[in-house]
C-alpha cells in the first residue's frame, strides 16, 4: 500500500539555525500539505501546495517558512531561523485532489534548543 | 467559537460497549468531513470520510448533519485496540483554496 514517507524522524537543531524537513508524498497524489503538532496540542494546518505553488496557508506559516517541490518526488518544508517555539512534530500529508482524504506521513519531531 | 469543537473526554468504556463522539463546526461553507484516529505520538490515520447520507465501515458509523453543522462517530462493540484519540477534521473553502481544520480530539480508553 502506498504511503507518505518523511525524513528525518527526529531533528535537533539550535535556535537560529535553518532546517529542512523532507517528505515523499504518495506518487499519484496532486495536493501536498504540512501540519504541525506541538506536544499535547491539536494538529495545526500550515500550508497546502498544488501544481508547484502554495494553494492555501495559515497565519502560522509566516516568512520564516517556505515549501518547495525540488523534484518529481520530494516535498520540503524549510524553517529559516528556528525558534524555541518551533519545537513540534511536523506532519506531511498528501491527497489525490482538493478536499479528498489526506494520508499522513509518520512525522518529523523537531527539537529546537 | 472554536472552528471545530469536540468533547475532549476522556471516555472510559469497557470492551464491547458502544460509544459515540460528537463534533461541531462553525463554518457553514465547509466542504468535506473526516474522522481520523491518532495513537500517542503517531500520525493521524484516516478512519473514514463522512457523508450527509451517513456511512458505515464495520463497527464504525459516521453521520453528518449540515443544517446543524454537526458530525458524529459511533463505535460499536469496542475493542481494546480502539483506544486512541479520535479527531474530527473539516475542510473549509473551495475554488482551489482549502484549509483543513482539526478538532482537538476526543480521547477513548477501552478497558478489559
Amino acid at each position: 500500500e502506498p504511503e507518505v514517507t518523511q525524513t528525518p524522524s527526529h531533528q535537533v537543531t539550535q535556535m537560529g539555525q535553518e532546517v529542512i524537513l523532507r517528505c515523499v508524498p504518495i506518487s499519484n497524489h496532486l495536493y501536498f500539505y504540512w501540519y504541525r503538532q506541538i506536544l499535547g496540542q491539536k494538529v495545526e494546518f500550515l500550508v497546502s501546495f498544488y501544481n508547484n505553488e502554495i494553494s492555501e496557508k495559515s497565519e502560522i506559516f509566516d516568512d520564516q517558512f517556505s515549501v518547495e517541490r525540488p523534484d518529481g518526488s520530494n516535498f520540503t518544508l524549510k524553517i529559516r531561523s528556528t525558534k524555541l517555539e518551533d519545537s513540534a512534530m511536523y506532519f506531511c500529508a498528501s491527497s489525490l485532489d482538493v478536499g479528498y482524504e489526506q494520508y499522513f506521513g509518520p512525522g518529523t519531531r523537531l527539537t529546537v534548543t | 467559537r472554536k472552528e471545530v469543537e469536540q468533547d475532549p473526554g476522556p471516555f472510559n468504556v469497557p470492551e464491547g460497549a458502544t460509544v459515540a463522539f460528537n463534533c461541531t463546526y462553525s463554518n457553514s461553507a465547509s466542504q468535506s468531513f473526516f474522522w481520523y484516529r491518532q495513537d500517542c505520538r503517531k500520525e493521524p490515520k484516516l478512519l473514514m470520510s463522512v457523508y450527509s447520507s451517513g456511512n458505515e465501515d464495520g463497527r464504525f458509523t459516521a453521520q453528518l448533519n449540515r443544517a446543524s453543522q454537526y458530525i458524529s462517530l459511533l463505535i460499536r462493540d469496542s475493542k481494546l485496540s480502539d483506544s486512541a484519540t479520535y479527531l474530527c477534521v473539516v475542510n473549509e473553502g473551495g475554488g482551489g483554496g482549502f484549509k483543513t481544520i482539526f478538532g482537538a480530539g476526543t480521547r477513548l480508553f477501552v478497558k478489559a
